[in-house]
């Protein structure tokens, strides 16, 4: 079961790039990594996911290593609205790896 | 796509009442779907997996006599909390995914917000 390591808070400032780690050092060969951003009070939405390298959608990259035991978000020229709880989780689909939240990383932006 | 919609978004209800709260797939088909729990300023806590057609499995703890799951369709699961009383409000979230193949994400309802009185 391969757990999470994510910073608990960021603080940032409009228009900055955030970058947020997350240490997964017993992933599995078959796992993939998948990022959820939580507002308050909403359930958690989906925002990227990956194997290996990187991925690039249009709201978020996700760099991962050769050796995929750390994965980094990264958002770009962040606003207010970004302002959430972000959760790395790493498993195999519906396996009890992918189900299983760790604290997740708090980011606010500010003004 | 893939959205899933949880109902009610919220309910107040007085001790001893039981409460149901479903969880809609609304374009796809969820052969899986999840409850969690979370409570506030904590991570989401994994309760049950509810598989179309079978029993529900309940996580270490989850007493399934108290939240009792049923997952009638491919498109509907159902959170029902029986006797409910003040230690169980808390916020529920359901999701569900399409296949259990290695590449699909879950999709999340927004939650339910239970407070009993």
């Amino acid at each position: 079961l391969a757990k999470t390591t994510q910073p608990i808070s960021m603080d940032s400032y409009e228009g900055q790039e955030v970058n947020i780690t997350c240490s997964h050092n017993n992933i599995a060969t078959n796992d993939y990594i998948t990022w959820y951003q939580q507002f308050p009070s909403q359930g958690p939405r989906f925002i990227i996911q990956g194997y290996k390298t990187k991925v690039t959608n249009e709201v978020a990259s996700l760099f991962i290593p050769a050796d995929r035991k750390s994965s980094t978000l990264s958002l770009p020229r962040v606003s207010l609205s970004d302002t959430a709880v972000y959760y790395c989780l790493v498993g195999e689909g519906g396996s009890q790896g992918n189900l299983i939240f760790g604290k997740g990383t708090k980011l606010s932006v500010k003004p | 796509g893939a959205v899933v919609s949880q109902h009610p978004s919220w309910v107040i209800c007085k001790s001893g009442t039981s409460v149901k709260i479903e969880c809609r797939s609304l374009d796809f088909q969820a052969t899986t779907m999840f409850w969690y729990r979370q409570f506030p300023k904590q991570s989401l806590m994994l309760m049950a997996t509810s598989n179309e057609g079978s029993k529900a499995t309940y996580e270490q703890g989850v007493e399934k006599d108290k939240f009792l799951i049923n997952h009638a369709s491919l498109t509907l699961s159902t959170l029902t909390v029986t006797s409910a009383h003040p230690e169980d409000s808390s916020f529920y979230i359901c999701s569900a995914i399409a296949s259990l193949s290695s590449n699909q994400p879950q999709h999340f309802g927004d939650g339910t917000r239970l407070s009993i009185l």
